[in-house]
């Protein structure tokens, strides 16, 4: 049983710079959701695709913050002109969608993460 | 403006014994509820959950149990074991809400 996988597991770079992380969801799950987790916090929502669409995009971040779920598959998060404040854990999770646009009542499965560090 | 709040930021219980991890929540929206369990260098696993139209799920050791008039909820875990320890998160989510989470409660059994 293959869970939500993502690359890479750390990342350090310099201010300024631009990173990309990737997730592979369960692949029987059409919904997938990106979240930040900064330390003593629980995760904080920051968007969801169910297929290839993007359903709520309202809280990312900052426009520096995007991401693409092209084929319904495999997600990326890129944050561009990386801050030292968006030094923080990033976790992807997928769950299965029973349509419309409303949080189904679906337990999310969870990636362990992609630790983001800003020198 | 903290939708869902756990209080304690941790607790320590002897093996064997209940543990009892609270989670209170201000929007009325929510209609599902969800525990997690974290350890370190994980991603949150998850334990259990509940719908807004039953007050109480059981799953082996693991039960919450949900008061909606007090917008309460609780997971209990009996009997607790060393493996236990981590830590907790508590979530809701409800119509166009997506899943709010709590900061966690730190959960360590005592051999």
């Amino acid at each position: 049983d293959t869970g939500v996988s993502q690359n890479p597991r750390h990342k350090i770079t310099k201010r300024g710079q631009n990173v990309t992380f990737r997730c592979d969801p369960i692949s029987e799950h059409n919904r997938l959701y990106w979240y930040r987790q900064t330390l003593g916090q629980g995760p904080e929502f920051l968007t969801y695709f169910q297929n290839e669409a993007q359903l709520e995009k309202s809280r990312l971040l900052s426009d520096r913050f995007s991401a693409e779920r092209p084929k319904g598959s495999f997600s990326t998060l890129e944050i561009q002109r990386t801050e030292q404040g968006d030094s923080a854990m990033y976790l992807c999770a997928s769950s299965l969608g029973l349509g419309g646009g409303d949080y189904s009542n679906q337990p999310q499965h969870f990636g362990d993460g992609t630790r983001l560090s800003i020198l | 403006d903290q939708q869902v709040k756990q209080n304690s930021p941790s607790l320590s219980v002897q093996e064997g014994r209940i543990s009892i991890l609270n989670c209170d929540y201000t929007n009325s929206m929510f209609d599902y509820f969800l525990w997690y369990k974290k350890y370190p260098a994980e991603g949150p696993t998850f334990l259990i959950s509940i719908s807004s139209i039953k007050d109480k799920n059981e799953d082996g050791r693991f039960t919450v149990f949900l008061n909606k008039s007090a917008k309460h909820l609780s997971l209990h875990i009996v009997p607790s074991q060393p493996g236990d320890s981590a830590v907790y998160f508590c979530a809701a989510s409800g119509g166009n809400t997506p899943l709010v989470f709590g900061k966690g409660t730190r959960l360590s059994v005592i051999a």
